[in-house]
């Protein structure tokens, strides 16, 4: 089975911090994808990155960053954290070229800003 | 744009009884695919079914089925029989190509909150 971990479960943080969140998956997958969920908003893509040290915005980059040294690893950076990234932070992975291009998800970070 | 659209924020249903969760989606691409992802409350999301744009057959798994209606642009999600552990939400999404180098991503819907009731 795929397995796609990330970090924490729950995160508090201070404003204006640095925040990493780390997301490992192992099943080779060249897509890995960082989502931001909130309530009555859905999913919403923040990065994504197709191969190693490549990285794309998705729709709300601005106040992130994203590294990928490894294709197993994908990392989520909030250089200084505000108190409008409280959220829940989902992770998820995908082989290139499978038919239904299903995601696999991880548990997700529950982050908060204080 | 695309985008997804889920009508229903949230729904109550009997327990035994069938459920159809609306979902209708914007592309003006000809080859697409639509998924729906189970979030119980322990936050997980999990993959119920697939239909791809050019599938002739309504998707099947198990008790979930999706009604695609292309020309309609709909792909409502049908949960026969509920049982109380299918309470969770749900989102409805859409897979684009998002780059040249070929990554897929999805676009979700706002999800809808389905309670079933004994």
């Amino acid at each position: 089975d795929v397995k796609v971990t990330q970090s924490s479960r729950y995160l508090v943080k201070r404003t204006g911090e640095k925040v990493f969140l780390e997301c490992v998956q192992d099943m080779d997958h060249e897509n890995m994808f960082w989502y931001r969920q909130d309530p009555g908003l859905g999913l919403r893509l923040i990065y994504f990155s197709y191969d190693v040290k490549m990285k794309e915005k998705g729709d709300i980059p601005e106040g992130y960053s994203v590294s990928r040294e490894k294709k197993e690893r994908f990392s989520l950076i909030l250089e200084s954290a505000s108190t409008n990234q409280t959220s829940m932070y989902l992770c998820a992975s995908s082989l290139l070229g499978t038919e239904t291009y299903e995601q696999y998800f991880g548990p997700g970070t529950r982050l908060t800003v204080t | 744009a695309q985008k997804i659209t889920q009508t229903q924020p949230g729904m109550f249903v009997q327990e035994k009884e069938a459920v159809t969760l609306d979902c209708t989606y914007d592309t003006s691409d000809p080859s697409y695919g639509l998924f729906w992802y189970k979030q119980p409350s322990s936050g997980e999301m999990i993959f119920l079914i697939y239909q791809g744009s050019y599938d002739q057959q309504n998707a099947t798994e198990g008790r979930y089925s999706l009604n695609f209606q292309k020309a309609r642009k709909s792909a409502n999600l049908v949960i026969s029989a509920s049982q109380l552990g299918d309470s969770a939400m749900y989102f409805c999404a859409m897979r684009e190509v998002l780059s040249g180098g070929g990554a897929d991503g999805l676009t979700f819907g706002k999800g809808t909150h389905l309670i079933i009731q004994p």
